[in-house]
């Protein structure tokens, strides 16, 4: 069963537009919730993080939203550039603990 | 370096043997995680590492996997008598404490023949 969902398994944008990608998760123990970006041959690089005391993170060109009755968040790229090309995780986490649950990851394409 | 390391980073074997990855975590974390992420799959827990005690073992798919990490350091992830539904990409994380950001390692890619 899988806790954490990224329905789109890739998305295509063009640079300097927005580019936006979706997570909804199914427990409602989760309140910390997290970014991931991974390019080819190399390990996840943390992006950007979000309590659920929040509901709107910013840090540069990306901006991170809970909605937390929704069970959704989604991150905002703008305005996209071509080296963001990668595949984003979306990571959730019950508060206080390690255990990550991550989704199956969106692969951004940023069109020159 | 300053990031988690892994090694080797590619490994072939056949079915039935064993392998070992081993993990270098960022020198000063106590808290070692490993992952795996199979073909067209998200990131799946393995093992928690707090110092060498691992008190999460739940996410190891059978008895053919274990691990251990030795001086609160390095971790190795061996799975014995390799099937061909164990090729998947290894993924060592480490953080500083339990509950802050984990930084991953670049990832082992084991495939069986």
């Amino acid at each position: 069963d899988q806790q954490v969902k990224q329905n789109s398994p890739s998305l295509s944008v063009q640079e300097g537009r927005i580019s936006i990608l979706n997570c909804d998760y199914t427990n409602s123990m989760f309140d910390y919730f997290l970014w991931y970006k991974k390019y080819p041959a190399e390990g996840p690089t943390f992006l950007i993080s979000i309590s659920s005391i929040k509901d709107k993170n910013e840090d540069g060109r990306f901006t991170v939203f809970l909605n937390k009755s929704a069970k959704h968040l989604s991150l905002h790229i703008v305005p996209s550039q071509p080296g963001d090309s990668a595949v984003y995780f979306c990571a959730a986490s019950p508060s206080g603990t390690y255990k990550y649950i991550f989704g199956t990851g969106t692969r951004l394409k940023v069109l020159a | 370096g300053a990031g988690v390391s892994q090694s080797p980073s590619n490994k072939v074997t056949e079915k039935g043997k064993d392998v070992e990855l081993r993990c270098d975590p960022i020198s000063g974390h106590t808290a070692l995680y490993w992952y795996r992420q199979s073909l067209g799959q998200g990131l799946e827990f393995l093992i928690y590492f707090q110092g060498n005690s691992a008190p999460d073992k739940s996410g190891l798919p059978s008895d053919r996997f274990s691990a251990e990490r030795t001086g609160g350091s390095v971790s190795t992830l061996t799975i014995q008598r390799t099937q061909q539904e164990d090729s998947a990409v290894y993924l060592c994380a480490s953080s500083s404490v339990v509950d802050n950001e984990q930084f991953f390692g670049p990832g082992t890619r084991l495939t069986v023949l």
